[in-house]
């Protein structure tokens, strides 16, 4: 596509509850990154992928978080037994090279999640 | 972990006014990157800088790298209504961290015209 896409935009979920965030990056970009921003913050770090795997994960909060790419495409964050504390904007980009080569990276809109 | 202070949190200026917003960090970053944010939309980069020292322009917009690579700024001259938005200053480390960008909390842009 022309843009990375992401998918629910707006996601309103019952804490306790599972949700999956979905991210479609630009067509042959081969890394992909996640990144939690909170009401009034800046980005934070959650995880990337270079192809299907994930050099760095470490910016997950916990194990509640997981997130998996395939086919070199489309991405899903999970978070399970979802808290308050995780409603946020969710915000996938992606690169055209690797990120060791520092390639720009272009965000798609992000997906809010609300916890009640 | 490492940590960035972006200074102005707000800035209101009026229109045609020069802007001046910077960054600190504790720690060394390969790369200084600023974004710009609009409502309910993705960041865009809106100047990418690699070297220490490092003068760039992209327009009105004028950012450096600190010679000690721990800090940068970013000047928008002669500012206009669609200049609104959040800012964002991003450091990439390298080395192992090369997919990980530490971002600043930001600072909000209002242009008076």
């Amino acid at each position: 596509g022309a843009g990375v896409s992401q998918s629910p935009s707006n996601k309103v979920t019952e804490k306790g509850k599972d949700v999956e965030l979905r991210c479609d990056p630009i067509s042959g970009h081969t890394a992909l990154y996640w990144y939690r921003q909170r009401l009034g913050q800046g980005l934070e770090f959650l995880i990337y992928f270079q192809g299907n795997s994930a050099p760095d994960k470490s910016g997950l909060p916990s194990d509640r978080f997981s997130a998996e790419r395939t086919g070199e495409s489309v991405s899903t964050l999970t978070i399970q037994r979802t808290q308050q504390e995780d409603s946020a904007v969710y915000l996938c980009a992606s690169s055209l090279g690797p990120a060791s080569v520092g390639g720009e990276l272009f965000f798609g809109e992000g997906s809010r999640l609300t916890v009640l | 972990g490492q940590q960035l202070n972006q200074s102005p949190q707000s800035m209101f200026i009026q229109e045609g006014e020069d802007v001046s917003m910077n960054c600190t960090s504790s720690s060394i970053f390969n790369t200084w990157l600023w974004y710009k944010q609009d409502p309910g939309e993705g960041p865009v980069l809106l100047i990418a800088l690699y070297k220490a020292g490092e003068l760039t322009s992209n327009g009105r917009l004028t950012a450096q790298f600190g010679i000690t690579r721990k800090d940068s700024f970013l000047n928008i001259s002669a500012s206009i209504p669609s200049d609104v938005g959040i800012y964002f200053c991003a450091g990439r480390a390298g080395g192992t961290s090369y997919g990980k960008l530490t971002f600043g909390q930001g600072t909000i842009l209002t242009v008076h015209p």
